[in-house]
């Protein structure tokens, strides 16, 4: 149980493209969904928190209309780079958690963007 | 400045043996701590929570412990595998709904 599927699992496009990265909650409703964002050998960073029907919240320093954030459902939160640029590459991973109380967090197996 | 450092970046070991990871944090005050493995190209894969007010928890081969006067878990993979070999993270749960996660500890157990 609990699993989250995220898509698409790798993508390269052109530096301008915007690119979307879904993340779905397939056998729990998801009350939160995280995004991260990982680089090579490097730890995972919280770039979002968000929660189903409200303004996804943002760490400092992660820019908000860069990375757009919608969490219409308790099973789907997407992520969309505007305007990519060769710097937003990197290993996107999404989480998420059920319920209430102390949660472990459930992750998807990540989204490789290369911007060209 | 807060950080949540581990162990070396890579650590070896033996077949059979114990391995030990350390997960020491500064400038938190968690309220849970986790920890996961994460293989190359892959999500992280929950392990193990415990709370603060909690010293010890044991899931099969593995044991985490929690010292919040020195900040630090300690992660211990008794009877280690080659299966076992994966990136280790701890994070830090700061409010049920904060996550912060360490540097990883790459673990290469070898047959």
């Amino acid at each position: 149980g609990a699993v989250v599927s995220q898509h698409p699992s790798w993508v390269i496009c052109k530096s301008g493209t915007s690119v979307k990265i879904e993340c779905r909650s397939l056998d729990f409703q998801a009350t939160t969904m995280f995004w991260y964002r990982q680089f090579p050998k490097q730890s995972l960073m919280l770039m979002a928190t968000s929660n189903e029907g409200s303004k996804a919240t943002y760490e400092q320093g992660v820019e908000k209309d860069k990375f757009l954030i919608n969490h219409a459902s308790l099973t789907l939160s997407t992520l969309t780079v505007t305007s990519a640029h060769p710097e937003d590459s990197s290993f996107y991973i999404c989480s998420a958690t059920q319920g209430g109380g102390v949660q472990p967090q459930h992750f998807g197996d990540g989204t490789r963007l290369s911007i060209l | 400045s807060q950080k949540i450092e581990q162990n070396s970046e890579a650590l070896n070991i033996q077949e059979g043996k114990t391995a030990t990871l350390t997960c020491n944090y500064t400038n938190y005050s968690p309220a849970y701590l986790q920890w996961y493995r994460q293989d190359p190209g892959r999500g992280p894969v929950f392990l193990l929570l415990i709370r603060e007010n909690e010293k010890e928890k044991r899931k099969e081969r593995l044991k985490v412990t929690f010292d919040t006067t020195l900040k630090q878990s300690l992660f211990h993979i008794t009877a280690s595998q080659p299966a076992d070999s994966a990136t280790y993270l701890c994070a830090l749960d700061i409010s049920g709904n904060q996550f912060y996660f360490g540097t990883g500890t790459s673990l290469t157990v070898i047959p």
